[in-house]
């Protein structure tokens, strides 16, 4: 089935520290991709997005990620993480005929001190 | 400011009852969405609707209803034959049913039964 895998379930990291969360996706041509970001309680908010062209974007609160056909993924990056990007993060994908979007399981981010 | 609005922001239900989650939107878009949110799950698509006076079921909409009179408007119902509906509900919309195109979300509502 036509999908994303966020294989991480919980992540901690200190401040600081370089990020990276993972999304597989499984569709055979190329998809749709996006990265939101969930404070607790609230809505999602669109960190980035990719359709075609260059792979690596950039996005917003100096995220960026890198689509990588071979390897079936779109890892999300952030080179030094702040105590306020602690949430969770969700990859989603869309594609072909689907008149919607799927999304992965969700990462949790937790920043320590 | 334009944007998603849904109300309430909690809500409290008792087994047998239904209930009816408000969702607003000015972003003068075509689609919207209802989603599921539970711990470790992700979001599921429960209904979506991209046009006026048409919607369709998603992947859970067992349980559920949806209206879509007017563009700005998508509520949803909550059913007695939603056997578990604790869980954090939320709309999205997008200017078109495309899935190359952003969506934009509510800040969701929380539903418990008591």
């Amino acid at each position: 089935a036509q999908s994303v895998t966020q294989p991480d379930i919980h992540i901690t990291v200190s401040e600081g520290a370089s990020l990276e969360l993972r999304c597989n996706y499984s569709y055979g041509a190329t998809p749709y991709l996006f990265w939101y970001v969930q404070s607790p309680g609230q809505g999602l908010q669109l960190l980035l997005k990719y359709f075609s062209g260059d792979t690596l974007v950039q996005g917003i609160k100096g995220f960026e990620a890198e689509f990588k056909r071979s390897q079936s993924s779109f890892n999300l990056r952030k080179p030094s993480v702040h105590w306020s990007d602690a949430a969770e993060y969700f990859c989603s994908w869309g594609g072909g005929t689907a008149s919607k979007l799927t999304f992965g399981t969700g990462t949790r981010l937790q920043v320590t001190l | 400011d334009g944007g998603i609005t849904q109300s309430p922001k909690y809500l409290f239900r008792k087994e047998g009852q239904n209930v009816t989650l408000s969702c607003e939107q000015n972003l003068n878009h075509d689609a919207m969405y209802w989603y599921r949110q539970d711990p470790g799950q992700g979001l599921r698509l429960i209904y979506y609707s991209q046009i006026v006076n048409d919607f369709q079921k998603g992947d859970i909409a067992e349980g559920y209803s949806v209206s879509r009179e007017k563009k700005e408007s998508f509520p949803l119902t909550v059913t007695s034959a939603q056997k578990n509906p604790t869980a954090f509900y939320l709309c999205a919309s997008s200017i078109g049913g495309q899935v190359n195109t952003e969506a934009f979300f509510g800040q969701g509502t929380r539903l418990t039964v008591v």
